[in-house]
């Protein structure tokens, strides 16, 4: 059974400063692997995707995500967070096309 | 691309009545999900159609809750009657599954449901 842990449930930082929000999954194929971002009151937006084809993901907005098979993680980072990045983010995996299992989200909060 | 489009985007309803919740997904995708998310649950898969059809329904909670998809512009989730632990806010994602593969979901804004 596929199933994703977000290590952290709020992670504060300042602005300016690097972002580390730690994803960790568990699937018995090769899964696909996705960041969601939630902003208040607002629908999930994709920041970036995995798909095997390189272990770099690139994403929106600066943030980027490397699988590491042998630690089965995938951590979202940012080199300098901005306060617009505040939000809650969601680790998501996937091995089957229509079923994503998201995680339990990491609030990330950015001070001045 | 207008995105998905959910409606109302707000919804306070009393016990006991029929609540309708609307989703039109991107044009040109052929599958559609509702989801639902509280804080004590996170985010739930309820239902999920492939160029309407009903796929995967296992994660409708009861008889209460009804999902249809008329043609592939159009789908509505239906509660009845509502219950105070039916409040939540409901997301409706679309994308385009081919071949097997996974692909990007894309979510509309989600209705919030409260039921009194």
């Amino acid at each position: 059974a596929q199933s994703v842990t977000q290590l952290d449930s709020h992670v504060s930082v300042s602005e300016g400063t690097p972002v580390l929000l730690r994803c960790n999954y568990s699937s018995s194929y090769s899964p696909s692997l996705f960041w969601y971002v939630q902003h208040p009151n607002k629908g999930l937006q994709l920041l970036l995707k995995y798909t095997s084809a390189a272990t770099l993901v690139k994403g929106i907005n600066g943030f980027e995500a490397e699988f590491k098979k042998s630690e089965t993680s995938f951590h979202l980072t940012k080199p300098s967070a901005h306060m617009s990045d505040a939000a809650e983010y969601f680790c998501v995996v996937s091995d089957r096309p229509h079923k994503l299992i998201f995680g339990t989200g990491t609030r990330l909060q950015v001070f001045p | 691309d207008a995105g998905v489009i959910q409606s109302p985007r707000h919804e306070v309803t009393e016990m006991g009545q029929e609540v309708t919740l609307r989703c039109k997904p991107i044009s040109g995708h052929n599958s559609l999900f509702w989801y639902r998310q509280t804080m004590m649950r996170g985010l739930e898969l309820l239902i999920y159609f492939n160029n309407n059809v009903p796929i995967d329904d296992s994660g409708m909670p009861e008889d209460r809750f009804s999902a249809k998809m008329p043609n592939a512009s159009f789908s509505t989730l239906k509660i009845q009657p509502s219950e105070p632990r039916d409040s939540a806010v409901y997301f409706c994602a679309s994308s385009f599954i081919a071949g097997g593969d996974t692909d990007t979901q894309y979510f509309g804004p989600g209705t919030r449901l409260t039921v009194l």
